[in-house]
């Protein structure tokens, strides 16, 4: 299939190893904040999503960071497989109702 | 429960022809999005729609692109003609508002 994002950051992780992947946003008045992974091939999927009243919020094996302040969302994946090997992008809004804005999206490479 | 549906998977047609994208939503979500998604980046929003108005289409290249969703369930997106430029991934996606986006697997078209 076709690659998605052949000149995005890159982040090689050993497997089993945690990874943290970070994103800068844009609006200040954004309160609604996703993490989606997207496979080549494949569309966007959902991983975790955020509300601006928390700072943290954890899933299965990802935890995803608000920092509110310096406007910078994390997603953290604990014990990294090869499954996991994907690009990810964050993605902002406010209310649900303004238009989903991406950002740049890294490219997570896990090494076996 | 189906995911968001979309048809065809690929399609290659040469410039100045017409070209159609058929997109099934997720049972139950009012709410469907279209957007363009270009190698390297994140998927750029090209019209929303609230049932079957569509509430945000600022960002649709009105002279070439159309799109409709009659009944409030299926959307068809229109390129007539294509041009070179619009070589991307064509994405549908679609929510329960304020909710999360799923998005389908995507169209990918090439304009030769």
């Amino acid at each position: 299939g076709e690659s998605v994002g052949l000149h995005l950051p890159t982040l090689s992780v050993q497997e089993g190893d945690n990874s943290i992947i970070n994103c800068a946003y844009s609006n200040s008045a954004s309160d609604y904040f996703i993490w989606y992974k997207q496979e080549s091939g494949k569309g966007p999927q959902f991983i975790i999503d955020i509300r601006s009243n928390m700072d943290k919020r954890q899933g299965q094996r990802v935890t995803v960071l608000l920092n509110k302040t310096v406007k910078h969302l994390s997603l953290q994946i604990a014990a990294t497989q090869p499954g996991d090997s994907a690009v990810y992008f964050c993605a902002e809004t406010h209310s649900g109702n303004t238009p989903l804005v991406f950002g740049k999206g890294t490219r997570l490479s896990v090494i076996a | 429960e189906a995911g968001v549906v979309q048809s065809p998977r690929y399609k290659i047609i040469e410039k100045k022809q017409p070209v159609a994208f058929w997109c099934n939503p997720i049972s139950g979500h009012n709410t469907l999005y279209w957007y363009l998604q270009n190698l390297g980046q994140g998927p750029e929003l090209l019209i929303r729609y609230e049932n079957e108005e569509a509430v945000d289409d600022s960002q649709l290249p009105k002279d070439r692109f159309s799109a409709e969703r009659l009944k409030g369930v299926d959307s068809t997106l229109k390129i007539q003609p294509a041009e070179l430029g619009d070589s991307a991934v064509y994405l549908c996606a679609s929510s329960n508002p304020p909710g999360t986006q799923y998005f389908g697997p995507g169209t990918r078209l090439t304009v030769l």
